[in-house]
């Protein structure tokens, strides 16, 4: 089945600066790629996803990348905020796993003013 | 609210006792589908429906769990005699069937302690 890694698994950045988080999968037949922010207690949600079709996704200070040459793919954050600080999620689907999504590990984000 | 809810936010239980959780989905959402997410790590899928139809099961699924989704709206997880292994957060998410297009919402979930 599909094998997400993500790293890193903790992340400490100043308020300002830039953020990156990559994600590898290893379903080539995966066509999906959504990233999720949980916040302590909260649930997880869904803040920007891609489609294998494309390379590249901005939405304001986020934006994802894909590689599937590479089956790797990765969120980045502009001018981060401190409450950007939370947990975020890569994920991947496609046929071969339906439409389960297959999460990374998580990687804890800290953003100190 | 329109978003998706789950029933009960908290459920403490004894070993061995049986539990069920409730999940009303986003209401124009045909797709419905459970996790469970442990302490530092990614939810894991459990099982999902296409309307009343329970159409994936991961292995992760045991025989003491059982999911239905009877008029293809909102759904159930029963856990029977319950283990403390399966202290987690178990949670919903609801899709519309759109292709490839798959976005999931999540519930706020329900907190199991087997005690």
């Amino acid at each position: 089945g599909e094998n997400v890694e993500q790293h890193p698994s903790t992340l400490s950045v100043q308020e300002g600066d830039s953020a990156v988080i990559k994600c590898t999968y290893s379903d080539s037949a995966s066509n999906y790629f959504p990233w999720y922010k949980q916040e302590l207690g909260k649930r997880p949600q869904l803040i920007i996803d891609i489609r294998s079709n494309v390379g590249e996704k901005k939405d304001q200070r986020i934006a994802v990348t894909l590689n599937k040459t590479a089956k790797h793919f990765s969120l980045h954050i502009t001018e981060t905020q401190p409450e950007d600080s939370a947990v975020y999620f890569c994920a991947a689907s496609g046929s071969n796993s339906g439409y389960a999504l297959n999460f990374g590990k998580g990687t804890s984000l800290l953003v100190t003013p | 609210d329109t978003g998706v809810s789950q029933d009960p936010r908290h459920k403490i239980t004894k070993r061995g006792q049986n539990v069920t959780f409730r999940c009303d989905p986003i209401s124009e959402h045909n797709r419905l589908y459970w996790y469970r997410q442990t302490l530092g790590q990614g939810p894991e899928f459990l099982t999902y429906f296409q309307n009343e139809a329970q159409l994936e099961k991961s292995r992760l699924l045991s025989d003491r769990f059982s999911a239905e989704r009877p008029k293809g709206s909102f759904s159930t997880l029963e856990i029977q005699r319950t283990e403390q292994g399966d202290s987690a957060m178990y949670l919903c998410a609801s899709s519309l069937d759109r292709g490839i297009y798959n976005e999931q919402f999540f519930g706020p979930g329900t907190r199991l302690t087997v005690l």
